[in-house]
C-alpha cells in the first residue's frame, strides 16, 4: 500500500524550460511535505517543503504547490537547469517533529543542454 | 558545521552474518533516522532514536536494531543477513526545535551486498 506515488517514472525537458514534477499521497494525516534530490552515489538533499497550511511555496528557482482536496503536490523548476538532472523524491510526514518521513520511488529528471 | 557522515561506504556481507552501519548527525541535530532504500524505490523507514531511545519503527523485523549514543551518532545493526536486505542505508539527523525541526537530512549511506 503506497501512500506517496509518484507516477512518472522519469522526465525529460529542455534547459530553460519549466520542468513539473507531481506527487499523489492517500493518507489525510500527512501535514508536512518535502521534496528532495537525489545524485548517484549520492545522499537524497533537501530542496524544499511544505506545510499543509500553505498552498505554495517559493525558493528561488523551485515552487512547490499544495492541493489538499485532491491530495496532490506538484514541484515546479523555472527555468530547468542542466545540473537538475537528478531523482526527484516527495516525501510526507506527519504531525509532530520528526516524524517519519514516508516517500515516494522518485523520478528522474533529465534537462536536456 | 558538518554535515551527515555515514560509515562504511560499501560493505559486502553473506547470508547469515552480522553487520553494523555507522552515522554522525550533523551538528545541533539530536535526532536519528535510519530509512533502506531497495533498487528502484523510495527510502524505506526503518527506526528513529531520540535521546538514546526508539523513537518509532517502520515495518522491520526485530534483526534490525539500533542505537544512539550521548553524542547523538548512531548504529543500524543486522542479524541473520538475507539476500533481500541489499540495498542502500541512509541515515538522517533532524532537530527537535527551531524552524528546520521538520526536515531531515541524509548522509551519502551505505551500499550494503548480501550474497
Amino acid at each position: 500500500d503506497q501512500q506517496v506515488k509518484q507516477n512518472s517514472p522519469s522526465l525529460s525537458v529542455q534547459e530553460g524550460r519549466i520542468s513539473i514534477l507531481n506527487c499523489d499521497y492517500t493518507n489525510s494525516m500527512f501535514d508536512y511535505f518535502l521534496w528532495y534530490k537525489k545524485y548517484p552515489a549520492e545522499g537524497p538533499t533537501f530542496l524544499i517543503s511544505i506545510s499543509s497550511i500553505k498552498d505554495k511555496n517559493e525558493d528561488g528557482r523551485f515552487t512547490v504547490f499544495l492541493n489538499k482536496s485532491a491530495k496532490h503536490l506538484s514541484l515546479h523548476i523555472v527555468p530547468s537547469q542542466p545540473g537538475d538532472s537528478a531523482v526527484y523524491f516527495c516525501a510526507a510526514s506527519g504531525t509532530g517533529a520528526n516524524s517519519k518521513l514516508t516517500f515516494g520511488k522518485g523520478i528522474t529528471l533529465s534537462v536536456r543542454p | 558545521e558538518t554535515g551527515v557522515t555515514q560509515s562504511p561506504t560499501h560493505l559486502i556481507k553473506t547470508r547469515g552474518q552480522q553487520v553494523t552501519l555507522r552515522c554522525s548527525s550533523q551538528s545541533g541535530h539530536n535526532t536519528v533516522s535510519w530509512y533502506q532504500q531497495a533498487l528502484g524505490q523510495g527510502p524505506q523507514f526503518i527506526f528513529q532514536y531520540y535521546r538514546e531511545e526508539e523513537n518509532g519503527r517502520g515495518n522491520f523485523p526485530p534483526r534490525f536494531s539500533g542505537l544512539q549514543f550521548p553524542n547523538y551518532s548512531s548504529e543500524l545493526n543486522v542479524n541473520a543477513l538475507e539476500l533481500d536486505d541489499s540495498a542502500l542505508y541512509l541515515c538522517a539527523s533532524s532537530a527537535t526545535k527551531g524552524t528546520a525541526k521538520n526536515i531531515q537530512y541524509f548522509g551519502a549511506g551505505t551500499r550494503l551486498s548480501v550474497l
